[in-house]
């Protein structure tokens, strides 16, 4: 069955680092993957989506890679700040779904 | 611009009663729609989908139930609630060309007691 595994424990980063968040997945072949933001309480927010024929997206401070091979797709957020903690989730897309890790929370610490 | 409200943002809801989440989405019309949950430590599960009015599809065979009666509203019901039904429900909504994003609303907490 198709599995999408995010690191489980939080990410914990002092600010203006590189935070680098990773998303490997099995018995997948997804025509592209997005990643998003979820603060506590609140609805996930869409952040980037890169095809599966692209290898690298960026948009402002972050930065998102896609490995076929490797099944995997890295997320990096530069010059890290504490606004940036929350729980960052990758998902891989179907025709008309998307299948969600349980994301990866990230701590950025002044 | 495209707005998605979901209501209410708190339930608390006796097992047994009948639930009711209404969604409804402003500024764009025809598009898919989503009902999930998420418990406690885990991953979003996608519970129905709807690419149309009156269309649902079901992903997890369970006692909820889901209605499309317009083009832009998302009606996630049951009518006895369990114990395990209590979690947090999110609606959203994608423009269905292409491989566009997902745009959430801000969610039900739901207990169940």
């Amino acid at each position: 069955s198709q599995k999408i595994e995010q690191n489980s424990e939080a990410l914990n980063i002092q600010e203006g680092k590189t935070a680098t968040l990773t998303c490997n997945y099995t018995n997948y072949s997804p025509a592209y993957l997005q990643w998003y933001r979820q603060d506590p309480g609140r609805g996930p927010v869409f952040l980037l989506l890169i095809r599966e024929n692209e290898k690298e997206k960026r948009k402002e401070r972050l930065k998102v890679t896609f490995d076929t091979t490797l099944k995997q797709s890295l997320f990096h957020i530069t010059a890290s700040q504490p606004a940036d903690s929350a729980t960052y989730l990758c998902a891989l897309g179907g025709y008309s779904t998307l299948t969600f890790g349980k994301g990866t929370m990230l701590l950025v610490s002044p | 611009s495209q707005t998605i409200h979901q209501w209410p943002a708190t339930l608390v809801q006796p097992v047994g009663s009948p639930l009711s989440l209404e969604c409804t989405v402003e500024g764009t019309s025809n598009p898919n729609l989503y009902w999930y949950r998420q418990a406690a430590g885990r991953g979003l599960q996608l519970l129905f989908y709807s690419v149309g009015i009156g269309q649902i599809s079901s992903e997890v065979p369970q006692n909820l139930s889901a209605s499309r009666p317009q083009d832009r509203q998302f009606i996630l019901s049951s009518k006895k609630l369990l114990l395990s039904d209590s979690g947090f429900y999110l609606c959203a909504w994608r423009n269905p060309r292409g491989n566009q994003p997902q745009h959430f609303g801000d969610g039900t907490r739901l207990s169940i007691l």
